[in-house]
Formats: structure tokens, C-alpha cells, sequence
């Protein structure tokens, strides 16, 4: 079964503007990590966040973490049609040996 | 190329066939995932090593799938009898150790359609 749900499902914006992704997940959590899917490829790493941890920055990516409401958020700026793809949050539960992905919110930016 | 690679890209077998996938992973990384997607969904976890080793194995991996690691190194994953419930992305990971601590490495994946 799949721990964390993202929010939306489908996000279509154009290019310039900031998009915001939301997961939700049920338990406790050792880290939260964000991939993204490229169109039948396999998944990048973009960033990890430890349940000590609020806010993670990296290039035009932000990420944070609130552990009394379950939830995350990735934000990107100034989005490029190369931010096309989908992304994925997985968690990593406490003294877990391995990651529980969400189902996914789909991104089109428009050039 | 030094990232995770998997063998075939795309796979197509009839019902009641059996088929093998291979993955090489980062030569440094000692853990080694698989997962099943399908569409619309993420990755599912199936099994993982540690080296040679499995450590875990997903209620999802039922008798007829069968995973190895031998030497630490490459690792295949053999599905027995396909069913048309096993077409999905095969997706291989790698990493230097728990997912506590560090990044997956994804390979491109297998497609596998069973007809």
C-alpha cells in the first residue's frame, strides 16, 4: 500500500510561474524524499528532508516538512517546460529499510 | 556511463511464460531495490539486498517472482507463469546504504507486457 498521497493529482501552469505539490502520509517518519519522473523513464532524487528538519532548499526547489500535520510540500520556481514530468514523495519510516512513494502529482508547464 | 542500467528496456511474453530482468547497479553501492510500477501510480516495493543478501521482501512478491544477487553485485529478477497482472515498469534502485541516510539511484526500467 502507498503511505503518502500528493496533491493535486494534475497540475498544469505556465512557464514562469511557481508550482506547489503537496503529500500527505500517515505515520511517523525517519525522512521525506521527492523524485521526479520524466515520461517512461526511471526516477531522479531531488531532495531529502529529515523529520528534524522544516525547510530544504535546493536551486529552485523547496521543500517542507510539518510532522504534526503529515504533510510536505515542494514548491518550484520560476518553472521551465523542462519541470514536465511527474513527482513523487516517499517516506521513509523510522528504522525503515525502505521508501514508500505516494501515487504522484503529473506537472505540465507551458512555453 | 556509471548510473544504474536494466535489461531489456521493453519485454513483451505471452501468459504462462517466464521471463528474467537484470539490473547492474552503481558499482559502490551495496543495496540494491527492485520495485513494480504501473500506470498512474508510483513505485511499489518489492525486494531489496544488502550485497548478497535479501533483506525484505514485499507481500506483493509472491512465489512465482523470484529475485538474486549473486556476489553483490549484478541482480535479476525472474517472474514464473506471467500473468497479465504482472504487465507494469520493473524499476531497479541503488544506493551506498539505508534509505535513512541516503539517495536511491533509479535505473531507466523494463516495461513488461504480458498478453
Amino acid at each position: 500500500s502507498q503511505q503518502g498521497e500528493e496533491d493535486p493529482q494534475a497540475l498544469s501552469i505556465q512557464e514562469g510561474e511557481n508550482a506547489t505539490m503537496n503529500c500527505s502520509y500517515k505515520t511517523s517518519i525517519n525522512n521525506l524524499q521527492w523524485y521526479r519522473q520524466n515520461s517512461g523513464r526511471g526516477l531522479v532524487h531531488l531532495i531529502l528532508i529529515r523529520s528534524n528538519e522544516r525547510e530544504k532548499h535546493s536551486g529552485r526547489l523547496r521543500v517542507t516538512l510539518d510532522t504534526s500535520k503529515k504533510s510536505s510540500s515542494l514548491l518550484i520556481t520560476a518553472s521551465r517546460a523542462a519541470d514536465t514530468a511527474s513527482y513523487f514523495c516517499a517516506t521513509c519510516m523510522e528504522y525503515g529499510n525502505k521508501l514508500v512513494f505516494g501515487a504522484g502529482t503529473i506537472l505540465r508547464v507551458k512555453s | 556511463d556509471t548510473g544504474v542500467s536494466q535489461d531489456p528496456r521493453h519485454k513483451i511474453t505471452k501468459r504462462g511464460q517466464n521471463v528474467t530482468f537484470r539490473c547492474d547497479p552503481i558499482s559502490e553501492h551495496n543495496r540494491l531495490y527492485w520495485y513494480r510500477q504501473t500506470l498512474g501510480q508510483g513505485p511499489e516495493f518489492l525486494t531489496y539486498f544488502q550485497n548478497e543478501a535479501q533483506l525484505e521482501k514485499s507481500r506483493l512478491l509472491s512465489d512465482r517472482f523470484s529475485a538474486e544477487r549473486p556476489k553483490g553485485s549484478f541482480s535479476t529478477l525472474e517472474i514464473q507463469r506471467t500473468e497479465q497482472g504482472d504487465s507494469a515498469m520493473y524499476l531497479c534502485a541503488s544506493s551506498l546504504g539505508s534509505p535513512s541516510d541516503y539517495e536511491q539511484y533509479f535505473g531507466p526500467g523494463t516495461r513488461l507486457t504480458v498478453t
